[in-house]
C-alpha cells in the first residue's frame, strides 16, 4: 500500500539551530513528493516538491528537502530555525495507483516548535 | 486577492440538519478538491473534480455530495449531519493537466455538529 510516514509527532528546536522534520514514503513507481505547512487556523501552504533531478530541493521560506531513494526518505530541513517557523508540517506523496489523478496521500503531520 | 476562498469559515449546526460549504478559486485551475481534517489533524481527500467531472471519490458516506457548477467552483453538500462529521473541511485547487502540480488550499471551514 502506498503511504507516507512522519515518525515524529513533534520536533523541538531552539531558534537559530538547524531543524529536520522527517518523512519516509512507500510508493510503486517514481515518487512525487511534497511538503506543506499549516499555520494555526489556516489552510495548508505549499513549501516544495521533488519530481525528478537534483536530490536537494529548495523551497519557500529558506526550507529545503533531500530526496534519498535508497532510504525512501524526503526529510525537510532548514539551516537556521525561526520562531515564526513554528507550525504543523505535512509530507505528502502523489498516489500512483488509480489512474491519472493528482491524489495526494498525506502523512500524519509533525508539529514544529521553535523556542526563542 | 484570495486565491481559494471558502464560505462559511465556521458552521455550527444540529445533528440531522443539511448544510452546504462553498468554494471558489480565482487561479484559473481546472481541478478542485475537498479534504477533511479531523481532530487529530489527519488530512484525507474526499473528492476531486477536473473540468466539472468527478475524478476522485473516496470512501465517503452518500450523505456527502459535491457539486461543481463550473471550473472555478466546488461546493460540498452534507445531508443528515452526524456528530462524526465535525471536522475542518478544506477546499483546494491545482492545474490538473500535469500530475505533480502543487495544490493550493483554502482557509478551511470548521464544522461543529451538536
Amino acid at each position: 500500500a502506498q503511504s507516507v510516514a512522519q515518525p515524529e509527532d513533534q520536533v523541538n528546536v531552539a531558534e537559530g539551530n538547524p531543524l529536520t522534520v522527517k518523512c519516509t514514503y512507500s510508493v510503486s513507481g517514481n515518487p512525487y513528493l511534497f511538503w506543506y505547512v499549516q499555520y494555526p487556523n489556516r489552510g495548508l501552504q505549499f513549501l516544495l516538491k521533488y519530481i525528478t533531478g537534483d536530490n536537494l530541493v529548495k523551497g519557500s521560506y529558506g526550507f529545503e528537502a533531500e530526496f534519498n531513494k535508497s532510504q525512501t526518505s524526503f526529510h525537510l530541513k532548514k539551516p537556521s530555525a525561526l520562531v515564526s517557523d513554528s507550525a504543523l508540517y505535512f509530507c505528502a506523496v502523489r498516489d500512483t495507483v488509480g489512474g491519472a489523478t493528482n491524489k495526494l496521500i498525506f502523512g500524519t503531520g509533525t508539529l514544529l516548535a521553535v523556542q526563542p | 486577492d484570495t486565491a481559494v476562498s471558502q464560505t462559511p469559515k465556521y458552521l455550527v449546526t444540529q445533528m440531522g440538519n443539511d448544510k452546504s460549504i462553498k468554494c471558489e478559486q480565482n487561479l484559473g485551475h481546472d481541478t478542485m478538491y475537498w479534504y477533511k481534517q479531523d481532530s487529530k489533524k489527519f488530512l484525507k481527500i474526499m473528492f476531486s473534480y477536473n473540468n466539472k467531472e468527478l475524478i476522485i471519490n473516496e470512501t465517503v458516506p452518500n450523505r456527502f455530495s459535491p457539486k461543481s457548477p463550473d471550473k472555478a467552483h466546488l461546493n460540498l453538500h452534507i445531508n443528515s449531519l452526524e456528530l462524526g462529521d465535525s471536522a475542518v473541511y478544506f477546499c483546494a485547487s491545482s492545474h490538473g493537466g500535469v500530475r505533480y502540480n502543487e495544490q493550493f488550499f483554502g482557509p478551511g471551514t470548521r464544522l461543529t455538529v451538536l
